[in-house]
């Protein structure tokens, strides 16, 4: 079965405190890994798209990087106004394309 | 249009009544999604739309609830004798053949049943 798990649940930085958020994923083919950020009452806002091992992107404070098993989400130098849940998603290669997975997030918040 | 364009933000309603909560999607994607996100929880699949069929519609959670999906843009969730259970947000997404494989997402229907 298809399981995207999010670690940790919560994560309380110190701004300028670098980290990392982690998605472990299991699927049957990886057709793409997501990462979207979510605010309060808000809707789920794109950050990146991930399709193979090996790859990275960058955006701002965050990069994401993909392995066969995870992807992290790493923070640099954080500031107050990333405090905000992530979320991590999986599309599986031989499955129906309604078949994105979400983990249940992580909630970040950037301390002053 | 430009993004996701749900509505209304905000519902509340009394038990027992149904509800309607609308999704315009972006201009030009066939893919829409719905999702169903509790408070504090992950987001839940409900229904997919490829055009105006519907694949895949295991995740709906009873028969009181029904989409369906009209000139491959609009679509309604229909919700029927509401229980306080479904209490949440209703996520709509969609995606187009520029996107490749990558959902957007609205704001958010917000329904509260008292």
């Amino acid at each position: 079965e298809d399981q995207v798990t999010q670690s940790p649940e919560a994560l309380r930085l110190q701004e300028g405190e670098s980290s990392s958020l982690n998605c472990s994923y299991t699927v049957s083919g990886l057709r793409g890994l997501f990462w979207y950020r979510q605010d309060p009452g808000k809707g789920p806002e794109f950050l990146f798209t991930l399709y193979s091992a090996g790859e990275e992107k960058e955006k701002e404070r965050l990069k994401a990087t993909l392995t066969k098993k995870e992807s992290f989400l790493h923070i640099t130098a954080p500031k107050p106004e990333d405090s905000a849940t992530y979320l991590c998603a999986v599309q599986a290669k031989y499955s129906s394309a309604s078949k994105i997975i979400f983990g249940s997030g992580t909630r970040l918040s950037i301390r002053p | 249009g430009a993004g996701v364009s749900q509505s209304p933000s905000n519902k509340v309603t009394e038990k027992g009544k149904d509800v309607e909560l609308r999704c315009d999607p972006i201009s030009g994607h066939t893919a829409l999604y719905w999702y169903r996100q509790r408070l504090g929880q992950g987001l839940e699949f409900l229904i997919y739309f490829q055009g105006n069929s519907a694949p895949d519609k295991s995740g709906l959670p009873s028969d009181r609830f029904s989409a369906e999906r009209t000139g491959e843009s609009v679509s309604t969730l229909t919700i029927q004798r509401t229980q306080q259970e479904d209490s949440a947000v209703y996520l709509c997404a969609s995606r187009g053949p520029i996107s490749g494989n990558t959902i957007y997402f609205g704001e958010g229907s917000w329904l509260t049943v008292v």
